[in-house]
């Protein structure tokens, strides 16, 4: 089956610019998840998706981040304005279900993001 | 709350040689714990998962894991590591019937030939 699919692969921009990443999750994946991986960190989850409805957005700092799923297939994540702190690899992940159970997340490659 | 300690930031290995990731979680119950693998420049993989039963796991690309439950630890093994095994390697744990997964800040492992 084909992959989680991201892209651009890498971006550079200025601070104060706006960036968007694209994700295209595996077909039939209910949930969709955007991560966030700074240097040296593992990822931590920005906002999960279960089919175009948000579950969990708690982590997603919201007066500059925003995504969305329409009609419950790829999905969006924007930065606006971009911070140097948000200089990251960011991850787009799905599953069939809540990703519990014997349905893990499965992972695209990411979009770098370099913020001069 | 959940959180996921990985001692080691840096492993250099000889090929053939075996290799031990340690993991050590904290979790108010026995939570699903994974292991991922990532190469430069690519997402995670997932390697292997322990979810309930034999606490001792296979997962893919001969590694294993051992869940011991007395020492909130879930660390992976391979008998013989080869040159392709150089990658990050995060550990994850996650409750049992939720998603958010909490993972380790990896570790990374380099392979000598």
């Amino acid at each position: 089956e084909a992959g989680v699919a991201q892209s651009p692969r890498y971006k550079i921009i200025e601070k104060r610019q706006s960036v968007a990443f694209w994700c295209n999750p595996i077909s039939g994946h209910a949930t969709l998840y955007w991560y966030q991986q700074i240097l040296g960190q593992g990822p931590k989850l920005l906002i999960q998706f279960q089919n175009n409805g948000v579950v969990d957005d708690s982590q997603l700092p919201k007066d500059r981040f925003s995504a969305e799923r329409l009609k419950g297939v790829d999905s969006t994540l924007k930065i606006q304005p971009a911070k140097l702190e948000d200089s990251a690899v960011y991850l787009c992940a799905s599953s069939l279900d809540g990703g519990t159970g014997n349905q893990p997340q499965h992972f695209g490659d990411g979009t770098r993001l370099s913020i001069l | 709350a959940q959180s996921v300690t990985q001692p080691d930031i840096h492993i250099t290995v000889s090929e053939g040689a075996s290799l031990e990731l340690r993991c050590n979680y904290s979790y108010g119950a026995t939570p699903y714990l994974f292991w991922y693998v990532q190469s430069p420049g690519q997402g995670l993989q997932l390697l292997l998962k322990y979810f309930s039963g034999d606490t001792l796991v296979q997962g893919i690309k001969g590694f294993e894991a051992e869940f011991k439950r007395s020492q909130s630890s879930f660390n992976l093994r391979k008998p013989s590591v080869h040159w392709s095994d150089a990658a990050e390697y995060f550990c994850a744990v996650g409750p049992i019937n939720d998603y958010k997964l909490s993972f380790g800040a990896g570790t990374t492992v380099t392979v000598r030939a």
